[in-house]
């Protein structure tokens, strides 16, 4: 069965500090890979997705990520972080056959970010 | 253009008693999900409908969760009689069509407490 895990449950990083958060997926075929924020009481937003071609995706506010197949990974950067990306971070899987639309989420992220 | 709408944000009930929720997709969107998130946990679906027709139920609880989405439009999920570990948010999404490449876009989501 598919899985996602996110190997950081809080992390906190100094303002204007660079940032990697951790994704790593189990999946049996070329996944879709998606990375989502929530900021407190909202709902979740999609910050960049992978689908196929380049494994350096570019998305919103700043973010890539990189697909590496070697290493069932999918981890979120930011070169410099802003006091108003602190949130919460979910990596997710696109689901296959019968479930075939259906965002497989790990447990998320936290992240703090320090004045 | 609205995006997907919830209602109530919030909702304190006692245990044993009913609470229903609703859903407004964003117009035109045929695919629309309800996920269960619990504190500290990323998302799980617990139905995906296409249209009107519930095509993944089988993450739902049947004995005490039902949804309906009547017109293919709105949605309401409901709980009847609502136990204590139902307390969690409650996150809707909707997305153009099923399949992990149609992005889902999320409702701020309505938060269960249950007493």
């Amino acid at each position: 069965a598919q899985s996602v895990t996110q190997p950081d449950i809080h992390i906190t990083v100094s303002e204007g500090a660079s940032l990697e958060l951790r994704c790593n997926y189990s999946y049996g075929a070329t996944p879709y890979l998606f990375w989502y924020v929530q900021s407190p009481g909202q709902g979740l937003q999609l910050l960049l997705k992978y689908f196929s071609g380049d494994t350096l995706v570019q998305g919103i506010k700043g973010f890539e990520a990189e697909f590496k197949r070697s290493q069932s990974s999918f981890n979120l950067r930011k070169p410099s972080v802003h006091w108003s990306d602190a949130a919460e971070y979910f990596c997710a899987v696109g689901g296959y056959g019968g479930s075939q639309g259906n965002l497989i989420f790990g447990k998320g992220t936290k992240l703090s970010v320090k004045p | 253009e609205a995006g997907v709408v919830q209602s109530p944000r919030y909702k304190i009930i006692e245990k044993k008693q009913p609470v229903a929720f609703w859903c407004n997709p964003i117009s035109g969107h045929n695919t629309l999900y309800w996920y269960l998130q619990n504190l500290g946990q990323g998302p799980e679906l617990l139905i995906r409908y296409e249209n009107e027709e519930a095509v993944d139920d089988s993450q739902l609880p049947k004995d005490r969760f039902s949804a309906e989405r009547l017109k293919g439009v709105d949605s309401t999920l409901k709980i009847q009689p609502a136990e204590l570990g139902d307390s969690a948010v409650y996150l809707c999404a909707s997305s153009l069509g099923q399949g992990a490449s149609n992005e889902q876009f999320f409702g701020p989501g309505t938060r269960l407490t249950v007493l």
